[in-house]
């Protein structure tokens, strides 16, 4: 079982489309973050979050837009996204300097 | 620029000898090194850490030792077990000046164990 929980499992989109990709967490971590990862690639980073701010970017086009409600929740909210960007999408988080514990992902395609 | 390599993309071994897989890295300044199990569907899994200030980190089947002055680590999995089958990826973790720390992943060896 995966403490750390991301919605949905899959998703297809169009270019156009408005969508979110949620992930859930309750084990107390103050530390979010969010990695793309392409096929036979590794997992890159794409945002992190602490105490429920944004800390990183790196340098993610704007069309990912995430969000950080409350320190159990993460979102990704995707508008007019490329055929490129489809790939699986995780979610991860931390604490205190401990490891991440990672979610299952989400799998995303554009259409 | 790839900070984090596992030059070997995949390894057979037999059920009951050991796995060693391998990474470099070029980076000084990493704080720890880790690395992840992941099965096909499912997210990375932690498996073991060292930090950079030791040479060895132990727990049960598996040792990782780093090794500073060539920049290389290596994880070693004895005895092996057919369920031990998966990508491993190695990682390095960065603080700087954030709390948090960048993880940056190796392109990952898929281990096969052979029963």
């Amino acid at each position: 079982d995966t403490e750390v929980t991301q919605t949905p499992k899959h998703l297809v989109m169009g270019m156009t489309n408005k969508k979110s990709l949620k992930c859930e967490q309750h084990m107390g971590h103050r530390a979010m973050y969010w990695y793309k990862q392409k096929a036979k690639k590794p997992p890159e980073l794409m945002f992190v979050y602490s105490y429920e701010k944004l800390s990183i970017n790196e340098s993610v086009p704007s069309r990912f837009s995430p969000e950080c409600p409350n320190s159990s929740l993460l979102n990704l909210h995707l508008h007019a996204l490329q055929p490129e960007d489809s790939a699986l999408y995780l979610c991860a988080s931390s604490q205190g300097g401990q490891p991440q514990h990672f979610g299952d992902g989400t799998r995303l395609s554009i259409l | 620029d790839q900070q984090v390599k596992q030059n070997s993309p995949s390894l057979s071994v037999q059920e009951g000898r050991i796995s060693i897989l391998n990474c470099d890295y070029t980076n000084s300044m990493f704080d720890y090194f880790l690395w992840y199990k992941k099965y096909p569907a499912e997210g990375p899994t932690f498996l073991i850490s060292i930090s950079s200030i030791k040479d060895k980190n132990e727990d049960g089947r598996f040792t990782v030792f780093l090794n500073k002055s060539a920049k290389h680590l290596s994880l070693h999995i004895v005895p092996s077990q057919p369920g031990d089958s998966a990508v491993y990826f190695c990682a390095a973790l960065f603080y700087g000046s954030s709390n948090t720390g960048k993880l940056i992943f190796g392109q990952g060896t898929t281990l096969q164990v052979k029963p």
